[in-house]
């Protein structure tokens, strides 16, 4: 069985300042993981995934994250932060297949001026 | 490609009441999947299709929850007999086998059990 616990239920954190939003899985198999960002009354939008290759991935808005597989982390990071970034962020994770996907919990990300 | 399409946005309904939501994908997407998420937590997985084939349903999901995709396009969840417990944000996406994963969520529905 798959898990995914975002370590971080909140994270507050200034304009312009760097941040990461920490994920940690398990699964048994080979994995594809996910970020996902759920701005206010909206769906969940994808923000980057890592499948294989590179385990440094860049996604859209300037949002980057880095598999581990010896740590079985999936951390996002993003140099600095701007207000429009205050979000709900969801980490996931699928087999192989790309068939379902287990979410965390999420971490709430609130940008402030 | 309008994206994935829920409707509809809201539903309240009274106990025991059944209830029906649909989704349409995005065209191109063989597989469509239903998620349901509470307050304060993420998407929990229900179920999903692969064209009109529904390959996996979850063994926590309660008999009274069935999908249909019946052409391969669009899919309905019914839930017979609600209870308070169902009250939830209902979310469906869709996504291409062999694209590497990731979902094109829909903006879900919002059912509330009275």
């Amino acid at each position: 069985a798959q898990s995914v616990t975002q370590l971080d239920s909140q994270v507050p954190v200034f304009e312009e300042a760097p941040v990461e939003l920490r994920c940690n899985y398990s699964s048994s198999v080979s994995v594809y993981l996910f970020w996902y960002v759920q701005y206010p009354n909206q769906g969940l939008q994808l923000l980057l995934k890592y499948l294989s290759g590179s385990t440094l991935v860049k996604g859209i808005n300037g949002f980057e994250a880095e598999f581990n597989k010896s740590q079985t982390s999936f951390h996002l990071r993003k140099p600095s932060v701007h207000i429009s970034d205050t979000a709900e962020y969801f980490c996931a994770v699928s087999d192989g297949d790309a068939g379902k996907s287990t979410f965390g919990d999420g971490t709430t990300l609130t940008v402030k001026p | 490609d309008t994206g994935v399409s829920q409707d509809p946005r809201h539903k309240i309904t009274k106990r025991g009441q059944n209830v029906t939501f649909r989704c349409d994908p995005i065209s191109e997407h063989n597989r469509l999947y239903w998620y349901r998420q509470t307050l304060g937590q993420g998407p929990e997985f229900l179920t999903y299709f692969q064209n009109e084939a529904q390959l996996e349903k979850s063994r926590l999901l309660s008999d009274r929850f069935s999908a249909e995709r019946p052409k391969g396009s669009f899919s309905t969840l019914e839930i017979q007999r609600t209870e308070q417990g169902d009250s939830a944000m209902y979310l469906c996406a869709s996504s291409l086998v062999l694209s590497g994963g990731g979902y094109t969520f829909g903006s879900g529905t919002r059912l509330t059990v009275v």
